[in-house]
């Protein structure tokens, strides 16, 4: 069965540089999000998206911006990072819940593992 | 807001023991959706299970199982007859109805299998 794809795998960059993290769903899942994962810690909730407009957010820096686009691939894009943001990035996604349905669970996939020096 | 407590930061078992890993968590809606995750060394996270509050009924899927209990407010995972391909951290995650679906990880539990 298909997975959700994330490019690239490994990414380094310099302090103060900018990333682009790609993010490409299981065909038919029409929500996305995104999560930061700290050495060593839990995965954080950064933002999601619903049929490309942003649903929720979370503890995402401003210095951060995100979207999803028409065939629901959705792009994170990081600008004057920092060392703190060295970390894995994961895109998941699921179908929308609704009143009837509940929330889906979300299907991750194998994260960005970024690396700022 | 809402909460998750892995008080069991690491496990180690020898294979072919049984290992429970406890989750508590903490939320003030009636309705919300409790999760199981799998992190193996190399780094994914893998779904292993959905829980909605109104079903307490517990769920065996061959060597895991899982019991909800919301008197308690946990959501414990066991893993029978464990095997070495077992070693990971396992996170508990908690979200709430639909329209605030985002993930609260509990801070995950590491599982070692002696062989």
């Amino acid at each position: 069965a298909a997975g959700v794809i994330q490019s690239p795998r490994h990414l380094i960059k310099e302090k103060r540089e900018t990333a682009t993290l790609k993010c490409y769903p299981i065909p038919r899942h029409d929500t996305v999000y995104w999560y930061q994962q700290g050495p060593g810690q839990d995965p954080q909730f950064l933002i999601s998206f619903y049929e490309k407009m942003q649903s929720d957010k979370g503890s995402i820096p401003d210095r951060f911006s995100a979207q999803q686009f028409s065939d629901y691939h959705s792009e994170l894009n990081m600008s004057s990072l920092e060392l703190g943001d060295s970390a894995l990035y994961f895109c998941a996604s699921s179908l929308h819940g609704t009143a009837t349905a509940g929330t889906y669970e979300q299907y991750f996939g194998p994260g960005t593992r970024l690396t700022v020096t | 807001a809402q909460k998750v407590t892995q008080a069991q930061t690491e496990i180690s078992v020898v294979e072919k023991e049984d290992v429970t890993l406890d989750c508590v968590y903490e939320t003030r809606d009636t309705t919300y959706y409790l999760f199981w995750y799998k992190q193996p060394p190399s780094g994914e996270l893998v779904f292993l299970i959905r829980r909605n509050s109104f079903d307490e009924q517990n769920e065996i899927s061959g060597r895991y199982s899982w019991n909800f209990q919301k008197s308690t407010s946990s959501f414990n995972f066991t893993i029978t007859a464990s095997q070495v391909v077992d070693s990971a951290v396992y996170f508990c995650a908690l979200s709430e109805n639909f329209g605030n679906e985002k993930l609260t990880f509990g801070t995950g539990t590491r599982l070692t299998i002696i062989p």
